[in-house]
């Protein structure tokens, strides 16, 4: 399967900072989905982004298929973002929903 | 619109009994997908059923592993006999294009 690497593994910031999250992956995608686990386990889905670049409030992301990374970029933190980013990729077509996870980044915001 | 439910939240049974995991997905959805994570590893495909039929089980574990999804609307997940590394955190998801949706996962303890 496909290989998916996230870094940092950890991160901890105190409320109001900027932090970049970072998915590599070993082959072609044609589907990758970031993911935020809360502190409850819900895993919320952010962004659906295969490629280019998209923005939702103080969340944005940005994958670059041809290079095999994408960053998920968080501005101005908050104590609510805190839990487990987790990247998420996969094939296309019938295959779209057969995700590859990452080990996650697990976030910290303090006040 | 509810997102997909999953039931119990949590079940602890001894190694050797059954248990029957349940999932609604998103109304609608015809994909129904099951992930698992088992302590300290990555969120891992299980199978993936298109309406009431199984596009793709090459995830599940062994033959303790029963999957259905009777008239392609809920789903069902029974582990017969349950062992002790079958314990993990089971999610249930549903999508109708490119979106992944999940649910709030059910905790497995195999004592």
């Amino acid at each position: 399967g496909i290989q998916v690497e996230q870094s940092p593994p950890d991160l901890i910031l105190q409320e109001g900072a900027n932090s970049t999250l970072r998915c590599n992956f070993s082959d072609s995608v044609n589907n990758l989905q970031w993911f935020h686990q809360n502190p409850w386990g819900q895993l919320i889905n952010l962004f659906y982004i295969p490629s280019g670049t998209k923005q939702n409030g103080r969340l944005s992301a940005t994958t670059v298929a041809t290079e095999r990374y994408s960053l998920l970029y968080i501005s101005s933190s908050q104590t609510t973002d805190s839990g487990v980013y987790f990247c998420a990729v996969g094939g296309g077509g019938s295959t779209l929903g057969r995700l590859y996870f990452g080990r996650g980044t697990q976030l910290t915001v303090w006040p | 619109e509810a997102g997909v439910t999953q039931f119990p939240s949590h079940s602890v049974i001894e190694k050797g009994q059954t248990v029957t995991l349940r999932c609604d997905p998103i109304s609608g959805h015809d994909n129904l997908y099951w992930y698992r994570r088992v302590m300290g590893k990555e969120i891992k495909f299980l199978l993936h059923f298109v309406k009431e039929s199984k596009q793709d089980e090459s995830g599940m574990p062994n033959n303790r592993f029963l999957a259905e999804r009777t008239g392609g609307t809920y789903s069902t997940l029974k582990v017969q006999p349950a062992e002790l590394e079958d314990s993990g955190v089971y999610f249930c998801a549903s999508s109708l294009g490119t979106r992944v949706y999940f649910g709030p996962g059910t905790r497995l303890l195999v004592l």
